[in-house]
């Protein structure tokens, strides 16, 4: 089975600028969740998706949103962004949301460069 | 603030001893816990979990979960230079995980 697939695996972006990031959850994965990854701040929850509805967000400002199609394949959307926004975006899927030892598995990852 | 807190090491222990993570949590709302591993550039790979007090082994790997004292922990035995690594301690409440920062572990040979 195959796994999580992120695209694009790099991005280079200016300030300003918005960018689109895809993620391809397992098959079979209803639940996908974002994250971010800094040196500085490590992993950060940015939301979660599960059957089209984002069900849980983290504490990120409004220029971070994402969507989830019929298929289970979600977006990420980053406006207006900023040099703090460089960072590993990873996806992240799951078979449905909110069960506990509910298994999280990661993509590669889409790493972000904000010039 | 919800937060997972670890030793961010680097941990150094010599191949075929036992290394011995740790990690200690803030919300008694987790409902299980999660490690882990992530080489150098790369994404997180699944360790294994626990939900239940105590014990649970895998392989090599033995996770312990103390809810009382809000206290994780992860054994690795006959520790590998490919352990080499850095290992990330999530509670999971509902559908989000909370991670530490990770602590990073060095295997020599």
């Amino acid at each position: 089975k195959a796994g999580v697939t992120q695209t694009p695996r790099y991005l280079i972006k200016t300030r300003g600028q918005q960018v689109t990031l895809s993620c391809s959850p397992i098959s079979g994965h209803r639940s996908v969740s974002w994250y971010q990854q800094t040196p500085g701040q490590g992993l950060q929850f940015l939301f979660e998706y599960f059957s089209e509805t984002q069900r849980n967000k983290g504490n990120f400002p409004g220029r971070f949103s994402g969507r989830q199609f019929s298929n289970s394949r979600s977006e990420m959307n980053v406006s207006t962004l900023e040099l703090g926004d460089s960072a590993l975006y990873l996806c992240a899927s799951s078979l449905t949301a909110g069960g506990a030892q509910e298994t999280q598995y990661f993509g590669p990852g889409t790493r972000l460069l904000v010039l | 603030q919800k937060e997972v807190e670890q030793n961010s090491g680097p941990l150094s222990v010599p191949e075929g001893a036992i290394a011995s993570l740790n990690c200690t949590y803030s919300d008694r709302g987790s409902q299980s816990f999660f490690w882990y591993r992530q080489y150098s550039g790369k994404s997180p790979e699944l360790i294994m979990f626990i939900y239940s007090n105590g014990d649970k082994e895998d392989g090599r790997f033995t996770a312990q979960l103390n809810k009382a004292s809000q206290y994780v922990s992860l054994l690795i035995r006959d520790s590998q230079p490919s352990d080499s690594a850095t290992y990330l301690c999530a509670g999971q409440r509902y559908s989000t995980l909370t991670f530490g920062k990770g602590t990073m572990l060095l295997v020599s040979p």
